[in-house]
C-alpha cells in the first residue's frame, strides 16, 4: 500500500490563492483517481474535487484540482480566499488491488 | 437528489458490539459500492472497508478483519457495518460514504 502526505496546515488572507498538495509515496499519482474533500467543523466530508479535477455541481470554480506526475502529487488550489472556506482539506485515492480508499493525513486550512 | 442516511448516535460498553444503518436514496443502491470510514475526535479519515450492494462482496481494512462485518439490504435500498468487541479507542464518527457522497455521520461512543 502507498501513502499520501499533506502539510499539516496552511494559512493565506482572504481573496489570496492557496493550493494544498498530496504526495503518494510509491507508485504513480496518475494511475487512481484523486478526490479532495473539504469538512468545516463538526460537519461531514463533502466533495469538492473527484477525478483529479471534476467539480462537483454546486462546487464554486475558485476550486480545481491537478496532478503532476513529475513530483507525483496532487494538489487542490483555491482561489479568492473567503472566510467560510476555512476548513481540513483531506485528499483520497485507490489502490488498484481491491481498490480500498487511502486518505492524506488532512490539511487544516486557515483564512485570515 | 442522492442521500445517504445515517442512524443515529449509539453508547456502548466495552466488549459490546454496534451496528449503524445507512439508508441511500436518489441513485441506483446497486449501482456504487459503499464504503464505511470512521473519524476519532480529533483525528483524520480512516477507511474501514466497503460492501458491494449489488453481490455482497466486502473488502475489509487489515486493522478490522475480525471484527466488522459489512452488510446490505437491497430491499430498502440500506447498507449496514457492525463493529463488535468495541474497545475505548474506537470512540469515533463513522460514515458511509460513496463516490462522491458521504453520509452525515453516526457518533458511536465506548464507555462503561
Amino acid at each position: 500500500n502507498f501513502m499520501l502526505t499533506q502539510p499539516h496546515s496552511v494559512s493565506e488572507s482572504p481573496g489570496k490563492t492557496v493550493t494544498i498538495s498530496c504526495t503518494r509515496s510509491s507508485g504513480s499519482i496518475a494511475s487512481n483517481y484523486v478526490q479532495w474533500y473539504q469538512q468545516r467543523p463538526g460537519s461531514a466530508p463533502t466533495t469538492v474535487i473527484y477525478e483529479d479535477n471534476q467539480r462537483p455541481s454546486g462546487v464554486p470554480d475558485r476550486f480545481s484540482g491537478s496532478i503532476d506526475s513529475s513530483s507525483n502529487s496532487a494538489s487542490l488550489t483555491i482561489s479568492g480566499l473567503k472566510t467560510e472556506d476555512e476548513a481540513d482539506y483531506y485528499c483520497q485515492s485507490y489502490d488498484s488491488s481491491n481498490h480500498p480508499w487511502v486518505f492524506g493525513g488532512g490539511t487544516k486550512l486557515t483564512v485570515l | 437528489q442522492v442521500q445517504l442516511v445515517q442512524s443515529g448516535a449509539e453508547v456502548k460498553k466495552p466488549g459490546a458490539s454496534v451496528k449503524v444503518s445507512c439508508k441511500a436514496s436518489g441513485y441506483t443502491f446497486t449501482g456504487y459500492y459503499m464504503h464505511w470510514v470512521r473519524q476519532a475526535p480529533g483525528q483524520g479519515l480512516e477507511w474501514m472497508g466497503w460492501i458491494n450492494p449489488n453481490s455482497g462482496g466486502t473488502n475489509y481494512a487489515q486493522k478490522f478483519q475480525g471484527r466488522v462485518t459489512m452488510t446490505r439490504d437491497t430491499s430498502i435500498s440500506t447498507a449496514y457495518m457492525e463493529l463488535s468487541r468495541l474497545r475505548s479507542d474506537d470512540t469515533a464518527v463513522y460514515y458511509c460514504a460513496r463516490a462522491n457522497y458521504w453520509g452525515q455521520g453516526t457518533l458511536v461512543t465506548v464507555s462503561s
